[in-house]
């Protein structure tokens, strides 16, 4: 119930070209998906963040599509560029009340944008 | 301002010794998180602080795992008799507080088990 699956594990994209990343889950209470980007030998960083009630965010260069109905949510990384590259993790929330929360990460893609 | 900064970086232990990382959260932010990273993986939630309320200890893998958070101030993860399966970044995460949704991470701490 609290899974979070990501795919794929790794991808190799020619720089202008475009990324997308997958996620789906089951959990119906999950209320709130992040993406995060992190490079090596830092802790993540957020890029960008939906909510269940739009099918859709960008942000520059990045977009999430969420489609409710099938439980899956996408990163689309448009005009792919070298510094792009790094390890994406898709996460949803789980909120308990007040101020508790708690985030399911996906395991990971690992991003290579080519120059 | 100042980012979450966790300590130390690096770390290499013997099988069997207790080892201690300390993370320094956002001046401020109330909400604490402790996650393990190992290798090609993602995130796993080990314990989460809020306040003054009672820690969410859910996520600790063994009761060799333990963790402290005084106030709203640093907190320390304590891992005892260290087994070559706990080799894995920890990374601390602090949150803002009730309405906020972003967690910022640290570094993280590299810890190595031989």
């Amino acid at each position: 119930q609290q899974q979070v699956k990501q795919s794929p594990q790794s991808l190799i994209v020619q720089k202008g070209g475009i990324s997308i990343i997958n996620c789906a889950y089951e959990n119906t209470a999950f209320d709130y998906f992040p993406w995060y980007q992190q490079f090596p030998g830092k802790g993540p960083a957020l890029l960008i963040a939906i909510r269940p009630d739009v099918s859709e965010k960008k942000e520059g260069r990045f977009t999430i599509s969420f489609n409710k109905s099938a439980k899956q949510f996408s990163l689309h990384i448009m005009d792919s560029q070298p510094g792009d590259s790094a390890t994406y993790f898709c996460a949803a929330r789980t909120y308990s009340g007040g101020s508790n929360y708690k985030l399911t990460f996906g395991k990971g893609t690992l991003l290579t944008v080519n120059p | 301002g100042a980012g979450v900064s966790q300590s130390p970086s690096n770390k290499v232990t013997e099988k069997g010794k207790d080892v201690e990382l300390r993370c320094d959260p956002i001046s401020g932010h109330t909400a604490l998180y402790w996650y393990r990273q190992r290798l090609g993986q993602g995130l796993e939630f080990l314990i989460y602080f809020q306040g003054n309320s009672a820690p969410d200890k859910s996520g600790l893998p063994s009761d060799r795992f333990s963790a402290e958070r005084t106030g709203e101030s640093v907190s320390t993860l304590t891992i005892q008799r260290t087994q070559q399966e706990d080799s894995a970044v920890y990374l601390c995460a602090s949150r803002r507080g009730q309405g906020a949704y972003e967690q910022y991470f640290g570094p993280g701490t590299r810890l190595t088990v031989t």
